[in-house]
């Protein structure tokens, strides 16, 4: 049973390009949420999905980032125009539900460097 | 807003003894959970061990205990007989017992990175 699977695991991006990072979650998680960590930071929380719908993006910066989780596939984390702050490595985790009764399943995330 | 905090951010422990780990947060809610997550050099987030508010016993598994003062708002982890793969990055994490919505987020403290010597 593969757990979360976050690809891809490195990604350099020059400013001004795209990045775009996915996430599949467990089989039979439907619920997946999105954190970044800065250098020597926790996570912070940035938007929560379930299946074709976002619940919660009160963590997502108001430009330049997008999340979608679609019917069939991955979620995916959009960056457009990267610039360096942007920098971090971008960690995915999901649950069965929303039930709170455990902590997820993260993915081993995705590094992001712009250069 | 809750906050976690973790106040040392370095720690140091010689192989086979016992370390503690601090961890405070501050919420006006009375249920709640709360966790120890691992973060070794390969970046993967992985749970140690959790902790239901309500719940007065704390939490074990084992060689991973936590010392849950739910008054003082304190969570500290206890690692005992340390082992070299127990040197990792330690976050403490604070998650709303609600349902749903924004409050089934964790919330991190900055983390603890923990040394063991042999």
């Amino acid at each position: 049973n593969a757990g979360v699977m976050q690809n891809p695991r490195h990604l350099v991006r020059r400013r001004g390009q795209e990045a775009r990072l996915r996430c599949s979650p467990m089989k039979g998680h439907s619920h997946v949420y999105w954190y970044r960590q800065l250098p020597e930071e926790g996570l912070k929380f940035m938007v929560y999905l379930q299946k074709e719908n976002i619940i919660d993006e009160s963590g997502m910066p108001k430009e330049r980032f997008s999340a979608e989780f679609p019917k069939e596939g991955p979620s995916i984390l959009r960056i457009q125009q990267v610039v360096r702050g942007d920098s971090a490595a971008y960690f995915c985790a999901s649950s069965p539900s929303s039930v709170p009764n455990y902590g997820y399943t993260f993915g081993s995330g995705t590094r992001l460097t712009v250069v | 807003a809750q906050t976690v905090t973790q106040s040392q951010p370095e720690m140091s422990v010689q192989e086979a003894e016992t370390v503690t780990l601090s961890c405070t947060y501050d919420t006006s809610e009375s249920d709640y959970y709360l966790f120890w997550y691992k973060q070794p050099p390969s970046r993967q987030m992985i749970l140690v061990i959790r902790q239901e508010a309500y719940k007065q016993q704390n939490a074990t598994e084992n060689r991973f205990s936590v010392n849950f003062q739910k008054a003082a708002k304190s969570f500290s982890l206890k690692i005992s007989d340390s082992q070299l793969g127990d040197a990792a990055m330690y976050f403490c994490a604070y998650r709303s017992r609600a349902y749903g919505g924004s409050q089934g987020n964790l919330i991190f403290g900055k983390g603890t990175k923990l040394s063991v010597k042999p």
